[in-house]
């Protein structure tokens, strides 16, 4: 059974870093692009990027590029988003997300991570 | 880069159909495919359609996609609503290596 798991909820302060997880299982985790969706306090989904934990190869969203960070240890089959510096409207639940290719459909999600960033 | 299009809700009684529209601002809808995704409250988001108009094993056929090149969009159909299709519903397509979502349409069913 495929399943992607995330860490836990996360509250921090403004300024602080921070580095959510994503843990594949079922599947070949080094053969599909894993991709991070953001969903904002009673908004919409927005697609903030990807990467093949194969090679590495990472694509940014262009209206979020440098402001979060995506990585990958194929070796524990774990992808990574992190913060070098959080905001208050950095505050969403995050999901990550398993694509098929070559449709772009986002057919396994993670339970999401809610990040709470408050002073 | 372009935008996806939703109406921001609609409502319909049990048993009908609804529709649900989804309209590419720029570049053609059939050149890159359209998915579906259901969302209920405190729930990750699933795929309904994909492909434009494939159905995941487990999805009722009930539920359907096309597109309209001639309006450049794509539609969710969904025909003998249940109260349990009551949920938010996202349209999400792509360009390049840029993904792209609808603003999300609220189904009320009653």
């Amino acid at each position: 059974e495929v399943q992607l798991v995330q860490s836990g909820a996360e509250v921090k302060k403004p300024g602080e870093s921070l580095k959510i997880s994503c843990k594949g299982s079922g599947y070949s985790f080094t053969t599909y692009w894993i991709g991070w969706v953001r969903q904002m306090p009673g908004k919409g989904l927005e697609w903030m990027g990807i990467i093949y934990p194969g090679d590495s190869d990472i694509r940014y969203s262009p209206s979020l590029q440098g402001q979060v960070t995506i990585s990958a240890d194929k070796s524990i089959s774990t992808a990574y988003l992190q913060w070098s510096s959080l905001k208050a409207s950095d505050t969403a639940m995050y999901y990550c997300v398993r694509r098929l290719d070559p449709t772009q459909n986002f057919d396994y999600w993670g339970q999401g991570t809610l990040v709470t960033v408050s002073s | 880069n372009f935008m996806l299009t939703q109406p921001h809700s609609v409502s319909e009684s049990p048993g009908k159909t609804v529709t649900i529209s989804c309209t590419r601002s720029s570049g053609s809808i059939a050149s890159n495919y359209v998915q579906w995704y259901q969302q209920r409250p405190g729930s990750a988001p699933t795929t309904v359609i994909y492909e434009d108009n494939q159905r995941p094993s487990g999805v009722p056929d009930r539920f359907s996609g096309s597109i309209d090149s001639s309006s450049n969009s794509a539609s969710l159909t969904i025909s003998g609503l249940k109260t349990e299709d009551e949920a938010d519903y996202y349209c999400q397509s792509y360009d390049s290596d840029n993904v792209v979502f609808g603003g999300g349409t609220k189904l009320t069913v009653l």
